[in-house]
């Protein structure tokens, strides 16, 4: 079975210091792979998605980057987190196109920008 | 591009009452729609999901309604448990894309 894994699970870093999110999915391939962040209370924004390795594209801009250095390997990351980076950071996953598709998501990551 | 709406975003329902969460959504195209729970601190999980060849779909205490002329969708949940307390999303994914775009959440709180 498949099983998609994210981590840290929680994270507090001062103004202006870097992050590094990584999320890994397990039992399957060529993954479909996104990077969603949620506000105390709020939505889901999707930040990130890609088809495959390197191919990345970015929903809104930000102070946030992502990359796919292998097949299931999805990293989100800043050079310099601001206060407003703040939120619960969710990798997600699915097979082929979302019209037919189940997306999965990890367990999530909370970060604190202090 | 499409755009989900959702309502009520808060929903108080007293124990074995029904709860009724409504989604409405832009793109006529949109052929997939599933509602995912999430409880505190952890990660949306799928509950039940509809294509749009059928109008609804039943799983035990949870039932999903499509409506394709009118564009919308409801999730019901008959005999509420307090461990139906939770954020409930719907989504709609852009025809034949990679995005699911999601509705804003309601916050369903079952009272014993």
């Amino acid at each position: 079975s498949q099983t998609i894994h994210q981590w840290p699970a929680t994270l507090v870093q001062p103004v202006g210091s870097p992050l590094s999110l990584e999320c890994t999915v397990e039992g399957t391939s060529n993954p479909n792979l996104y990077w969603y962040r949620q506000a105390a209370g709020r939505g889901l924004q999707l930040l990130f998605y890609s088809v495959g390795i390197g191919q990345i594209s970015s929903e809104v801009p930000q102070n946030l980057s992502a990359s796919r250095p292998q097949d299931r390997q999805f990293i989100l990351s800043s050079k310099k987190l601001l206060l407003s980076d703040s939120g619960f950071y969710l990798c997600a996953w699915t097979m082929g196109s979302l019209s037919g598709n189940t997306i999965y998501f990890g367990e999530g990551s909370w970060l604190t920008v202090v | 591009g499409e755009n989900v709406e959702q309502h009520p975003s808060t929903l108080s329902v007293q124990e074995g009452d029904s709860a009724v969460i409504k989604c409405t959504y832009s793109d006529s195209a949109s052929n997939y729609f599933p509602w995912y729970k999430q409880e505190l601190g952890k990660g949306p999980q799928l509950i039940i999901d509809i294509r749009s060849n059928v109008g609804e779909k039943k799983d035990q205490r949870i039932a999903v309604t499509l409506n394709k002329t009118a564009k919308h969708f409801s999730l019901h949940i008959t005999e509420t448990q307090p461990e139906d307390s939770a954020v409930y999303f719907c989504a709609a994914p852009k025809a034949a894309g990679n995005k699911l775009t999601f509705g804003g959440g309601t916050r369903v709180l079952v009272k014993p």
